[in-house]
């Protein structure tokens, strides 16, 4: 496609439900990010794949979250048991080779989830 | 622990003039330095990158890196209107790709 595309665009849960977030990235990009940001906030790191393998998942905050990416394009970011504290916008980017050598970054327009 | 500090604003700026924004970061052995845009309930694009010591130019745009200071800056000249964003500094170690982001600084330019 264009651009990075997210959805849901807007996911509102209740508190200990299950929900999952899908990232389409540009076609061709290998690199895919995922971030979090609350309000006021800057993105902050959740996990890098570079193809179909997390290359780093260091950012997930908990053993509720979880990402996959099975076929080096798309990928869905699973959240379990969901909580208040996890309410943010979910963003992913995608870059064609790792982000920093390029230095840049195609973010999509995010995920917002609310957990009531 | 790493960190990116900016100043959250808002910073005003009469339209035509110059807006400074800064930023200074904590780990030394940072390498690569990014300045993002990012209009309210929109998602953050790139608007200049820095590797090396000094200015960078990039149309109404200059980036400015000082690593002895760790600091570094974003001039916009003659700015707009549409320059009223929240500008998010990041940075990057040369062999990491986690990029660690400043909180960012709201800019509104004032016709």
């Amino acid at each position: 496609g264009a651009g990075v595309s997210q959805t849901p665009s807007n996911k509102v849960t209740e508190k200990g439900k299950y929900v999952e977030l899908r990232c389409d990235p540009i076609s061709g990009h290998t690199a895919l990010y995922w971030y979090r940001q609350s309000l006021g906030q800057g993105p902050e790191f959740l996990i890098y794949f570079q193809g179909t393998g997390a290359a780093d998942d260091s950012g997930l905050p908990n053993d509720r979250f979880f990402a996959v990416r099975p076929e080096g394009s798309v990928s869905t970011l699973k959240i379990q048991r969901t909580e208040r504290g996890d309410s943010a916008v979910y963003l992913c980017a995608s870059s064609l080779i790792s982000g920093i050598t390029t230095g840049e970054l195609f973010f999509g327009e995010g995920s917002r989830l609310t957990v009531l | 622990q790493k960190e990116v500090e900016q100043n959250s604003g808002p910073l005003s700026v009469p339209e035509g003039a110059i807006a400074s924004l800064n930023c200074t970061y904590s780990d030394r052995g940072s390498q690569s330095f990014f300045w993002y845009r990012q209009y309210s309930g929109k998602s953050p694009e790139l608007i200049m990158s820095i590797y090396s010591n000094g200015d960078k130019e990039d149309g109404r745009f200059t980036a400015q890196l000082n690593k002895a200071s760790q600091y570094v800056s974003l001039l916009i000249r003659d700015s707009q209107p549409s320059d009223s964003a929240t500008y998010l500094c990041a940075v990057a170690m040369d062999s990491n790709y986690q990029l660690i982001w400043g909180a960012g600084t709201k800019l509104i330019i004032k016709p």
